[in-house]
């Protein structure tokens, strides 16, 4: 079975850093897409960051030099190491696995980040 | 960027009628559409890939249409359980992958 687990987030102040995993089981993260996607309270999707089977990585503008996406492979787990947050960064964050050919099929069960000024 | 844009934002439906939610794209998407579901408190649930092509385990009164601009999400006869906010997504020209704003379906 597939799951995906996310953790580390928290209250945070702002111009803090904080590294959120995502332990996944069911299969190997080194041989998918795997992305993180975050929702602000009360708000919509929005696509983080992507980390490609071969290791390339990509941000959204938002995020850019701000946040780091890795993997352990030996962990089968997916970081996000993210600093300089922000009030804008306050949201539920969702690590998820893109489908081969298109969809995110899996999804964690999220874990909020709150920055505080 | 691509941009998508849900409409309408809220729908407002009978429990057994039919429902009818658009997404649009800035450019051409070609098929590569997404449509998902999510319920609060929730992780969105993926359900349509490839414009037409329903998930695993997907029920048989949600169809996706369209191409390049245009989609359609259609839940058929509408039951408890659909009452949610739903989500397109393009993963044709990508990264970013980019989700519409969202449309919610609640009781009428």
């Amino acid at each position: 079975e597939v799951q995906l687990v996310e953790s580390g987030g928290g209250l945070i102040q702002r111009g803090g850093s904080l590294r959120l995993s995502c332990a996944a089981s069911g299969f190997n993260v080194s041989s998918n897409y795997m992305s993180w996607v975050r929702q602000a309270p009360g708000k919509g999707l929005e696509w983080v960051s992507v980390i490609y089977s071969g290791g390339s990585t990509y941000y959204a503008a938002s995020v850019k030099g701000r946040f780091t996406m890795s993997r352990d492979n030996s962990k089968n787990t997916l970081y996000l190491q993210m600093s300089s947050l922000g009030a804008e960064d306050t949201a539920v964050y969702y690590c998820a696995r893109e489908r081969y050919g298109g969809g995110t099929d899996y999804w964690g069960q999220g874990t909020l980040v709150t920055v505080s000024s | 960027e691509i941009v998508m844009t849900q409409s309408p934002a809220t729908l407002s439906v009978s429990p057994g009628e039919r429902a009818t939610l658009s997404c649009r794209a800035s450019q051409s998407v070609s098929s590569n559409l997404a449509w998902y579901q999510q319920k609060p408190g929730q992780a969105p649930r993926l359900l349509i890939y490839g414009a037409s092509t329903r998930a695993t385990g997907i029920p048989a009164r949600f169809s996706g249409s369209g191409s390049g601009t245009e989609f359609t999400l259609t839940i058929s006869s509408l039951q408890s359980e659909d009452f949610a906010v739903y989500y397109c997504q393009q993963y044709n020209n990508w990264p970013p992958l980019t989700f519409g704003g969202g449309t919610k379906v609640d009781i009428k």
